[in-house]
């Protein structure tokens, strides 16, 4: 079935630094979209990219899928303290598979920032 | 507009034992999943329900079980309960876009059940 693999497991940065977590899916894939999850609490949809080679930008934070849509990276520049939390990059199956969930969640990165 | 309500916040129950969980979705959404996340590790998928049907459910033994009612609200239940079922149970409701296939309708969660199994 459908897996997403997600890289790092863990980051730790210093205040300042930049930060890049990377998505791979094993299929094409219809879109992506990802999550933050703060320490404690519960995931919260950030951006959902649809078009091969999309780029989008939420002011520090830069997300691109890729140009055969079977990858995507979330990239953070400057962290702040903020930042920490787990984030997630979650894809569909497509209608019709009778396998697995609407969307599969890759592992996650955990970030941690160090003031 | 009130967000996914998940309730108890907490539950602690013995081996052996049931634990209900229950969800409410976001007014006008008609379709709930259920993730267990365990101690520092990812989303692992459980039950999908839509419209008051099972669309689809995730690895995981028949003793979890749940359903949708008219309402559109759920109810994860956990039966003959172990150890390892000790975690955070997570429900996020959305809305389906019918044949849209490019477009998936985003996740919004709650802030899930913290079970606990001793």
């Amino acid at each position: 079935g459908q897996q997403v693999m997600q890289i790092p497991q863990y980051q730790h940065v210093q205040e300042g630094e930049d930060f890049t977590t990377y998505c791979n899916s094993s299929t094409t894939l219809s879109n992506i979209q990802w999550y933050k999850q703060r320490p404690g609490g519960h995931p919260v949809f950030l951006i959902q990219l649809v078009k091969s080679g999309e780029v989008k930008k939420q002011k520090r934070l830069t997300f691109q899928f890729g140009e055969a849509k079977k990858n995507s990276s979330l990239h953070i520049t400057a962290t702040q303290t903020t930042d920490v939390g787990t984030y997630f990059c979650a894809g569909p199956y497509m209608r019709g598979e009778t396998s697995g969930s609407r969307l599969t969640f890759g592992e996650g990165t955990q970030l941690t920032v160090n003031p | 507009e009130a967000g996914v309500t998940q309730s108890p916040t907490h539950l602690i129950k013995t081996r052996g034992q049931q634990a209900t969980l229950r969800c409410s979705p976001i007014s006008g959404h008609t379709s709930v999943y259920w993730y267990q996340q365990a101690l520092g590790l990812g989303l692992q998928f459980l039950l999908w329900y839509d419209e008051g049907e099972e669309r689809n459910r995730g690895n995981f033994p028949p003793r979890f079980s749940g359903r949708q009612f008219p309402n559109y609200s759920s109810e994860l239940n956990v039966n003959a309960l172990e150890l390892e079922d000790s975690a955070l149970y997570l429900c996020a409701s959305t809305y389906d876009l019918g044949t849209v296939s490019s477009y998936n309708s985003p996740l919004h969660f709650g802030n899930g059940t913290r079970l606990t199994v001793t």
